[in-house]
């Protein structure tokens, strides 16, 4: 059974517009997560993460939101550039182990 | 700082036959991880190392999978014999302690491995 699950598995999105991509998980003993983006060809990427005890995390055109109460997780990009499109993963941790979902493809368009 | 290194970048094999990986961490991480990862699929841990000591293997398969880390730096993971569902991305990781909030993990380029 899927821990974390990422139900969309592609997102197209115009260039300058908001990128949404969505998480959920069905675990509620973890202590973070974080995101990683993945080029074609390259390994993940370490984007953003967010601790447990925290709703918001923000670094740039990058806010990560927190809904423990729904065991949602959401990734938010504005404003979208196409140099963002890639394969986005969500991983739960706790205690050492690492956990991803199985990516969504982000499409942004010129 | 260099990343994390690792090869060969692809492998075409036959099934049965064996394959070895090898991962070059960045400098200073103690902790080294294998993943694998199946075309439409996230990474799953194989492996993972704590200086040259074995933390969590409880999802290596371990009659045909094997890996090492002799000296505390470098890794190498075999497979031998290799099966068709063997065929995957194989990615080294290294932090610079185990995986935390702090540490996230960074990871090599992987080796594409494709059993015929």
């Amino acid at each position: 059974d899927q821990q974390v699950k990422q139900n969309s598995p592609s997102l197209s999105v115009q260039e300058g517009r908001i990128s949404i991509l969505n998480c959920d998980y069905t675990n509620s003993m973890f202590d973070y997560f974080l995101w990683y983006k993945k080029y074609p060809a390259e390994g993940p990427t370490f984007l953003i993460s967010i601790s447990s005890i925290k709703d918001k995390n923000e670094d740039g055109r990058f806010t990560v939101f927190l809904n423990k109460s729904a065991k949602h997780l959401s990734l938010h990009i504005v404003p979208s550039q196409p140099g963002d499109s890639a394969v986005y993963f969500c991983a739960w941790g706790s205690q050492g182990n690492l956990i991803f979902g199985k990516g969504t493809k982000l499409s942004v368009k010129p | 700082e260099a990343g994390v290194a690792q090869s060969p970048r692809y492998k075409i094999i036959e099934k049965r036959q064996s394959v070895a990986f090898w991962c070059n961490p960045i400098s200073g991480h103690a902790t080294l991880y294998w993943y694998q990862q199946i075309l439409g699929q996230g990474p799953k841990l194989l492996i993972q190392f704590q200086n040259n000591g074995v933390v969590d293997d409880s999802q290596l398969p371990k009659d045909r999978f094997s890996a090492e880390r002799l000296k505390g730096v470098d890794s190498t993971l075999k497979i031998q014999p290799a099966k068709l569902e063997d065929s995957a991305v194989y990615l080294c990781a290294s932090s610079l302690e185990p995986n935390s909030y702090n540490s996230p993990l960074h990871f090599g380029n992987g080796t594409r491995l494709t059993v015929t």
